[in-house]
């Protein structure tokens, strides 16, 4: 599975929109782009995933670059509740296992 | 509802002893996984399993043991050869057919050697 980097943590402030970077310049054309959050000692649950397109859900925004060689994960108003770390993972159609990077630890400030 | 269960949430192992968590998910997924996951670190893949009876080892399958007799169901065993073994261990799981699909994940096991 190909690599993706982020910042190491994000500071937002409650009610404010919050842009999370995630670069992934070795992507394969089928590498799907998948967003997961964890929030203190429980299990990550899923956020949202793309692959060229730009998506959106209830939670969340997925902003693709064109060269599909970074994305941006958009939270339009954030929460005391969405402060957590944010995994950016890119997956295959061969592969079945997720690796998981360090994430973006995200803190929301009231 | 569907979902997949970890259990139990706490565990404490005396050193030199094996143990066994519990994962079991009813979402008729047909791939499960394990991941371990230190303080202020991401997970790091243990195992997995696409169909019942076959599993192939992830980065740190050394001193931990699966079995998926079952589709619903995927053990992990923590033997006593897994030296450092106090992590919180999360199960998760997939439905076959690609990257399209989400993961669902359980609430995790925090093992503790004592």
């Amino acid at each position: 599975d190909a690599k993706t980097t982020q910042p190491n943590s994000m500071e937002s402030n409650e009610e404010e929109p919050v842009h999370l970077p995630c670069n992934h310049s070795t992507i394969s054309g089928t590498d799907y782009i998948h967003w997961y959050r964890q929030l203190p000692s429980q299990g990550p649950e899923y956020v949202i995933h793309g692959l060229t397109s730009n998506v959106n859900n209830r939670m969340a925004s997925l902003a693709i670059a064109e060269d599909r060689k970074s994305s941006t994960l958009i939270l339009h108003r954030a929460t005391l509740r969405d402060a957590a770390v944010y995994y950016c993972i890119l997956r295959d159609n061969y592969g079945q296992n997720f690796v998981f990077g360090p994430g973006t630890r995200l803190s929301v400030l009231p | 509802d569907g979902g997949i269960t970890q259990s139990p949430k706490y565990l404490f192992r005396k050193e030199g002893q094996n143990v066994t968590l519990s994962c079991e998910q009813n979402l008729n997924h047909d791939a499960m996984y394990w991941y371990r996951q230190d303080p202020g670190q991401g997970l790091r893949l243990i195992y997995y399993s696409q169909i019942v009876n076959d599993f192939q080892k992830g980065d740190i399958a050394e001193g931990y043991s699966v079995s998926r007799e079952k589709k619903e169901s995927f053990p992990l065993t923590v033997t006593s050869a897994q030296k450092n073994p106090t992590a919180f261990y999360l199960c998760a799981s997939t439905a076959w057919g690609g990257s399209g699909t989400e993961a669902f994940f359980g609430q995790g096991t925090r093992l503790t050697v004592v």
